[in-house]
């Protein structure tokens, strides 16, 4: 089974609108972490948010934040007011394992993410 | 946040010649390091886990005696792919682990002829 799902391939916004883009997961361990990273054209990974198994509450960085339903294992990403500059590949990710010794890091399939002038 | 880098990022070989990417974290050591690999318009395949001073521990499907994985320091880990073919081309990424982050380096992307 997939341990992460992404079933948007693309995606269009048009710019300054909000966009929220899916994530689902499965694992059975109770402590594990939830992350999103872009990917623009020139390749590299950048790190836009993080989510704990115990947060409770979700993660919010700048126009970034994580709407995170543990029950439904969805780890959804909302990007308000869209740029431009927000347009390239999304990526959500999982972190299983032990916190400090973890070894096992997954991808989902990505989402690529138009923003219309 | 922690920086990694990757030398080189860019490379074209030959087929059947042999070439080495560097990944290192310029300020932090890190006893654990992931070799990734990306296709055009897919995600990141987990290759190796490499960790200093051991062994690397291979993904299943990823051939270990092609894709030789060397960690020998706290800051450096390479990966040296061997007789290189066309189907080798490719986009590989490391990253290293500092307590429960991975930290990415920006990427190489090999293009074998």
């Amino acid at each position: 089974a997939q341990k992460i799902t992404q079933t948007q391939p693309g995606m269009f916004v048009q710019e300054k609108e909000a966009v929220t883009l899916d994530c689902t997961y499965d694992t059975s361990d109770q402590s594990y972490g939830l992350f999103w990273y872009k990917q623009p054209s020139s390749g590299e990974m950048i790190f836009l948010i993080y989510q704990g198994s115990y947060d409770e509450q979700n993660a919010t960085e700048g126009r970034y934040s994580l709407n995170f339903q543990k029950a439904r294992k969805s780890a959804n990403l909302v990007i308000s007011a869209s740029q431009l500059g927000d347009s390239a590949m999304y990526f959500c990710a999982m972190r299983e394992g032990v916190l400090y010794n973890f070894n096992k890091f997954y991808f989902g399939s990505g989402t690529k993410l138009n923003v219309k002038p | 946040g922690a920086v990694v880098s990757q030398h080189p990022s860019r490379v074209i070989c030959k087929s059947g010649t042999s070439v080495k990417i560097e990944c290192r974290s310029l300020d932090f050591q890190a006893t654990t390091m992931f070799w990734y690999r990306q296709f055009p318009k897919q995600s990141l395949m987990l290759m190796a886990t490499s960790n200093e001073g051991s062994k690397a521990t291979y993904e299943q499907g990823v051939e270990k005696d092609k894709f030789l994985i060397n960690h020998a320091s706290l800051t450096l880990s390479t990966l040296t792919v061997t007789s290189a073919h066309p189907e080798d081309s490719s986009f590989y990424i490391c990253s290293a682990r500092q307590e429960y982050e991975q930290y990415f380096g920006p990427g190489t992307r090999l293009t074998v002829t």
